[in-house]
């Protein structure tokens, strides 16, 4: 299976500031990466799909890049409800997969 | 909106089987990939298996041994069933649909999840 690591694993900034959130694949993901935020007592959110697609409603200061083995998601200038858990997933090799996650990073207010 | 509930026992007895059915309101679950993750508590994410409205499935192989997924269109649900379940398998489980647009298996729609609790 295709391990996804996440870094850093917390990321202390404040308002207005940029922020940057790596997730490295063990193997090829191709164009296929995936970002969700989750908040306490939430599911998680889709913010972009397919590396560098934005779902629907999600405000244009929420970027995704990369390909192959290294994404990027950028959050151009952080609102206060941006401080949350980010997971990246990718969807595996057809026709074995498994679908995975990575573990997670923690976005805190510095 | 697309909404998904998960309904169940919160609480299963080692080695028994954990059963839980997600419903879907507000559009059909035709032609859409299903899936079960599951999130213990405090930790991050995994994918159980999905379910296609057609009936095939894909599991996670750490849990393809013990996982059926199911669908039952007429009722716009589908379900999951865990057997043997051990204290490991305490978790937040969430119900999703596949982005039916995303090469990449994208969760567009969550449910709120349930927790199921193994406990004797």
């Amino acid at each position: 299976e295709i391990v996804l690591t996440q870094s850093p694993a917390t990321l202390s900034l404040s308002p207005g500031e940029r922020a940057t959130l790596s997730c490295r694949a063990s193997q090829s993901a191709s164009n296929y990466l995936t970002w969700y935020q989750q908040k306490v007592g939430q599911p998680p959110r889709l913010l972009i799909y397919d590396t560098s697609k934005r779902a629907t409603g999600i405000p244009a200061r929420f970027s995704g890049s990369g390909s192959e083995t290294d994404f990027t998601l950028t959050i151009s200038s952080l609102e206060p409800e941006d401080f949350a858990i980010y997971y990246c997933q990718q969807r595996g090799k057809w026709p074995l997969f498994p679908i995975t996650f990575g573990q997670g990073t923690r976005l805190e207010i510095k | 909106q697309v909404l998904l509930q998960e309904s169940g026992p919160g609480l299963v007895k080692p080695s028994e089987t954990l059963s839980l059915t997600c419903t879907v309101s507000g559009g059909s679950i035709n032609s859409f990939y299903w899936s079960w993750v599951r999130q213990p508590p405090g930790m991050g994410l995994e994918w159980i298996g999905y379910v296609y409205y057609s009936g095939s499935t894909n599991y996670n192989p750490s849990l393809k041994s013990r996982v059926t997924i199911s669908v039952a269109t007429s009722k716009n649900q589908f379900s999951l069933k865990l057997t043997s379940v051990t204290a490991a398998d305490t978790a937040l489980y969430y119900c999703a649909r596949h982005k039916s647009d995303s090469s990449g298996y994208a969760f567009d729609y969550w449910g709120q999840g349930t927790l199921v609790t193994v406990s004797a």
